[in-house]
């Protein structure tokens, strides 16, 4: 059974430029949340996608957007990257938008020179 | 609003010494608590979760966390420490809508041989 699968693992983007990141969820999951965790500090929530759509937004500005499609995939895509942006991006899927349990895949490592 | 604070950034023990990390959260009603662990270079795995009843939980790895009202407390606790137990340890809570995590900053475990 096939956990959290993220990609790319790594990759290295300069200011201004855009990135995609990829997500798939646990095998039997439809829930999918992205975090965004820099360095020494704890994962900050960005979104949730549950049924194609956006369901809740932390604090990210609107450069941060995503998508789900119907095989409950995501994609978290940030335009405009500023240095700040660089940081762990862990994408965690879930059964239902209303649980705790999270299922962390093992995240895209950003750095933005 | 809702939080979630882990005092201690790093804490040292020995191999085969008890532990107790600690965690205490701002919440309104009775909240769901849980604890993840990061081992390096890895994404979160759940260590154990309080939704309701018994305020002691058990957890994998031999873990427990006890759940205190009065003093708006999870603390996690093991018996006896692995080498294998150094990793990042997080406490987290979600808010009312529950459909989102906010994690607290974090605490650092090191095994002393």
């Amino acid at each position: 059974d096939a956990g959290v699968t993220q990609s790319p693992t790594h990759l290295i983007k300069t200011r201004g430029q855009q990135v995609t990141l990829r997500c798939s969820p646990k095998s039997g999951h439809d829930t999918v949340s992205w975090y965004q965790q820099a360095l020494g500090q704890g994962p900050q929530f960005i979104f949730q996608y549950y049924e194609e759509e956006e369901r809740q937004r932390g604090n990210f500005p609107d450069r941060f957007s995503g998508h789900q499609f119907p095989n409950y995939s995501s994609e978290l895509n940030v335009n405009a990257l500023l240095l700040g942006d660089s940081a762990l991006y862990l994408c965690a899927s879930s059964l239902g938008q209303h649980t705790g349990e999270l299922f962390f895949g093992e995240g895209s490592r950003l750095t933005v020179l | 609003a809702q939080s979630v604070t882990q005092p201690d950034i790093h804490i040292t023990v020995s191999e085969g010494a008890s532990l107790e990390l600690r965690c205490n959260y701002s919440y309104g009603a009775t909240p769901y608590l849980f604890w993840y662990v990061q081992s390096p270079g890895q994404g979160l795995q759940l260590l154990l979760k309080y939704f309701s009843g018994d305020t002691l939980v058990q957890g994998i790895k031999g873990f427990e966390a006890e759940f205190k009202r009065s003093q708006s407390s999870f603390n996690l606790r093991k018996p006896s420490v692995h080498w294998s137990d150094a990793a990042e340890y997080f406490c987290a809570v979600p808010p009312s809508s529950a459909s989102k995590i906010i994690f607290g900053s974090g605490t650092r475990l090191s095994i002393r041989p």
